[in-house]
């Protein structure tokens, strides 16, 4: 059974970075692609970028070009999402989901991580 | 990118009754390649349907979607108390993978 923790919840200074994980378990970490969805305070989902661990590059969403990172460690089944120049408007929980199978809608979701922006 | 409308922004039904939700997109989304979830107050989105009518494992067959093209259809057939909750389509079609803004059923 497929597994995703996050790590907790974050308050970080407008202009900082934060950086997110998400830790695998169970089923095959490399072969299925690992994305990121935030969702803002009482707001809808939107997708920032995914990765497949095998291949080792990302897609990102436009929005986020320049401005997100994210990396997958196979060895140790975890996947990282870095945000950088957060905005107040960064506030929001992330979410790491993991596609079911060859194309890129999410059956396992981790746990949520929110992230605080905040002078 | 493709944008997806969802409608009616609040259904409020009784336990018992049918819902129908609907997810038009601004574009044709080739192959049904839409997803359904359900997501409740403080907890991630679950998985309910995807390639717009192929239950996911363990959802109950009173939930049910349909559609191609432009328009989609999630129906739940006998809402029961645990389904009140916020529902979204998503389109993984074309990139970047979009999401409509949901659909909340609640407790009439």
């Amino acid at each position: 059974q497929v597994q995703l923790v996050q790590s907790g919840a974050e308050v970080k200074k407008p202009g900082s970075s934060v950086k997110v994980s998400c830790k695998a378990s169970g089923g095959t970490f490399s072969s299925y692609g690992i994305n990121w969805v935030r969702q803002a305070p009482g707001q809808g989902l939107e997708w920032m970028g995914g990765i497949i661990p095998v291949f080792g590059t990302a897609n990102y969403a436009q929005k986020f070009q320049g401005r997100v990172t994210i990396t997958a460690d196979t060895s140790t089944t975890t996947a990282y999402m870095e945000l950088s120049s957060l905005r107040s408007d960064d506030t929001a929980v992330y979410y790491c989901a993991r596609e079911l199978g060859r194309y890129p809608f999410f059956g396992y979701w981790g746990q949520g991580t929110l992230v605080t922006v905040s002078s | 990118e493709i944008v997806l409308t969802q409608s009616p922004g609040t259904l409020s039904l009784s336990p018992g009754e049918r819902a129908t939700l609907s997810c038009r997109a601004s574009q044709s989304v080739s192959s049904s390649y839409l997803a359904w979830y359900q997501q409740k107050p403080g907890q991630a989105p679950r998985l309910l349907i995807y390639d717009a009518s192929s239950r996911a494992t363990g959802i109950p067959d009173r939930f049910s979607g349909s559609g191609s093209g432009t328009d989609f259809t999630l129906t739940i057939s006998r809402l029961e108390p645990e389904d009140f909750a916020l529902y979204y389509c998503q389109q993984y079609d074309s990139a970047p993978w979009t999401f409509g803004h949901g659909t909340k059923v609640e407790i009439k």
